[in-house]
């Protein structure tokens, strides 16, 4: 069965240092990788996905299908990116599925 | 553009009382998505509509929920009979065309159920 698995509930880092927010997934199809993100007293918006291979606001995350892992990384972690991130999988839209499966997400919390 | 929403934000009720949730989606869009979100999880698909039409519920407990979107007003996931168990946070999404490449699910703001 489709899963994602986020093994960090909580993680702490200081401003300036590098993040990582690491994210796993078991899928036998062609997953549709992404990263979404819960600013405080916001709602969820898509942060990137791994089609677009794009930076968006310093993160960047690669696709590694031989270990199944979509790691969501920063180099200089800002104050602004405390936050909760969730990575989701979207199985292959030509079976016709179209649901999000999402990690249980981590908290990233940046100290000062 | 509102984006997508979402009422109540907040709703009590009691064991065996009938929980109606309304999702309206971005103007333009056409498929809705629902989610639920129990403590400390993640969210967890529920359904998937297109106007008038179920696509896909797998994710639908068998029994006490049901979801619609009419052709006209919101998308409604109802919950019958509550129990404690169904205490969670609901999450709508709305997409503006039958998915394919580059296709995005926007979030609305969440229904907050609690059950007493």
């Amino acid at each position: 069965a489709q899963r994602v698995t986020q093994p960090e509930k909580l993680l702490s880092v200081f401003k300036g240092a590098p993040v990582e927010l690491k994210c796993n997934y078991s899928y036998s199809g062609s997953p549709e990788l992404f990263w979404y993100v819960q600013y405080s007293r916001q709602r969820l918006q898509l942060l990137l996905r791994h089609i677009s291979r794009e930076s968006i606001k310093g993160f960047t995350a690669d696709l590694n299908k031989g270990e199944t892992s979509f790691h969501l990384k920063k180099p200089f972690a800002q104050e602004e990116d405390s936050a909760m991130y969730y990575c989701a999988l979207m199985m292959d839209r030509r079976q016709g599925a179209q649901k999000l499966v999402f990690g249980q997400g981590t908290r990233l919390t940046i100290n000062p | 553009n509102a984006g997508v929403m979402q009422n109540p934000r907040h709703l009590v009720r009691r064991r065996g009382q009938e929980a109606r949730l309304r999702c309206s989606p971005m103007k333009g869009h056409s498929h809705v998505y629902w989610y639920r979100q129990l403590p400390e999880e993640g969210l967890k698909f529920m359904v998937y509509l297109q106007k008038e039409n179920i696509i896909d519920e797998s994710g639908m407990p068998k029994e006490r929920f049901s979801a619609e979107f009419p052709k006209e007003g919101p998308s409604i996931l109802r919950i019958q009979q509550v129990v404690r168990g169904d205490s969670a946070a609901y999450f709508c999404a709305s997409s503006p065309r039958a998915p394919g490449v580059q296709e995005t699910q926007y979030f609305g703001p969440g229904t907050r159920l609690l059950v007493l």
